[in-house]
Order: C-alpha cells, then structure tokens, then sequence
C-alpha cells in the first residue's frame, strides 16, 4: 500500500521556466518531508526538507510547500537548469520512527 | 560530509548462488537502511537497522537476510539468488533526532543469470 504516491512518472520543462513537481501522502502522522535527486548510476541526494510546522521551506531555486490538510508537497525549481535533470523522489517519515516512505519518482527532463 | 560506500558498483551472479553485498558508513550513524529500486516501483525497503544487531523487516524481505557485527557495516544477504532479484540495491544511513536525512551511497547494480 503506496503511502507516498507521485503521480507523473515524467515532466519536460524549457530551462529558465519553473519545474513543479508534484507528491501525495496518506499518512496524516507523516511530520517530516523530503526530496531527494538522483542521476542514472549514483545513489539519491538529499536536496530539501520541510518539517510539519512549516508550509513553506526555501534554499536557493529550490522551494518545497507543504499543504497537511491536502496531504500534498510539491518541489519548485525556478529557474530550471539542464543539470537537473533526474529523477525526483520525495519521501515522508514520523519523526518519531526511523522508517522513510518514497515515492515512485518523477523524471525531469529540462530542455535547453 | 557523510559518506557511504557499498563494496560493488556491478555485480553478476549466477542463480542459486549466495551472494553479499556490503555497505559501509562513516558518520557514526545509528540507522542504516537497504532498499531495492526499480522502474515504477521507486525505492521499496527490504531492511533496516537502528543499532548494532538489530534488525527490522522492511517492506519486501523476502528472500534476503542482513547482518550488523559493527556500527558502521551493514550486510544485504541473498540467501539464494533468483532471476527476480535483479535490480539496484541502495544502502543508506540516517543519525537519530528530529529531522535527520538519510544519505544514500552510490548503489550496486546485480544482475542474477
């Protein structure tokens, strides 16, 4: 039973527009989100977090929101670069607990 | 920065065959987890460990067995290598505490034949 559900399995943006991507969870006691990129033959990076007591969380072009009463995340990359392309798995845990949740990911494709 | 190795980049095995792969963290991390990721099915726990000889079935442990003799080593085991458990094989560490990342090595692809 997916509790971490990414529903588009690819996304193709023109580099400079924004990137958005896209995550659904079912698990209400999830208070710990987080996205992590990976490139073909490496292991996934840590890229962003955001915690349940927050909506909103920023580093750079990268933003992720958070909205628990939709139980929705989605990862804003403004503007988009060739380099990021990857795949973009987002993941949900308890804080509590030491298991993480993944997506099935979403592959990004940023046109130049 | 956090690093974690595991031993094989590619590895193939025959079927039947017993076959381990080896996952090493060097931050002192107590939690290390192994996942199996394929296409569509994005990155599914098979076990983890939050300390030393301790372990936790995941969500798909069937057909693998782990071992955890030091902090810093994991073991992934296939007890008896099946065609279907082709696939890349991520190890991951994580410290305890409120918002803690896990940290993903580079991955190993098998291949079983």
């Amino acid at each position: 039973d997916q509790q971490v559900k990414q529903n588009s399995p690819s996304l193709s943006v023109q580099e400079g527009r924004i990137s958005i991507l896209n995550c659904d969870y079912t698990n209400s006691m999830f208070d710990y989100f987080l996205w992590y990129k990976k490139y073909p033959a490496e292991g996934p990076t840590f890229l962003i977090s955001i915690s349940s007591i927050k909506d909103k969380n920023e580093d750079g072009r990268f933003t992720v929101f958070l909205n628990k009463s939709a139980k929705h995340l989605s990862l804003h990359i403004v503007p988009s670069q060739p380099g990021d392309s990857a795949v973009y798995f987002c993941a949900a845990t308890i804080n509590t607990g030491n298991q993480f949740y993944f997506g099935t990911g979403t592959s990004l494709t940023v046109i130049p | 920065d956090v690093k974690v190795t595991q031993s094989s980049r590619y590895l193939v095995k025959r079927t039947g065959e017993k076959v381990f792969l080896e996952c090493v963290q060097d931050m002192d991390h107590e939690n290390m987890f192994w996942y199996r990721q394929d296409p569509g099915l994005g990155l599914r726990l098979i076990y983890f460990s939050y300390d030393v000889k301790m372990k936790e079935k995941g969500d798909i442990p069937e057909g693998y067995s782990v071992s955890r003799e030091k902090k810093e080593r994991f073991s992934l085991i296939l007890e008896s290598a099946s065609t279907n458990q082709t696939s890349m094989y991520l190890c991951a560490s994580s410290g305890t505490g409120a918002n803690q990342p896990q940290h993903f090595g580079d991955g190993t692809r098998l291949s079983i034949l």
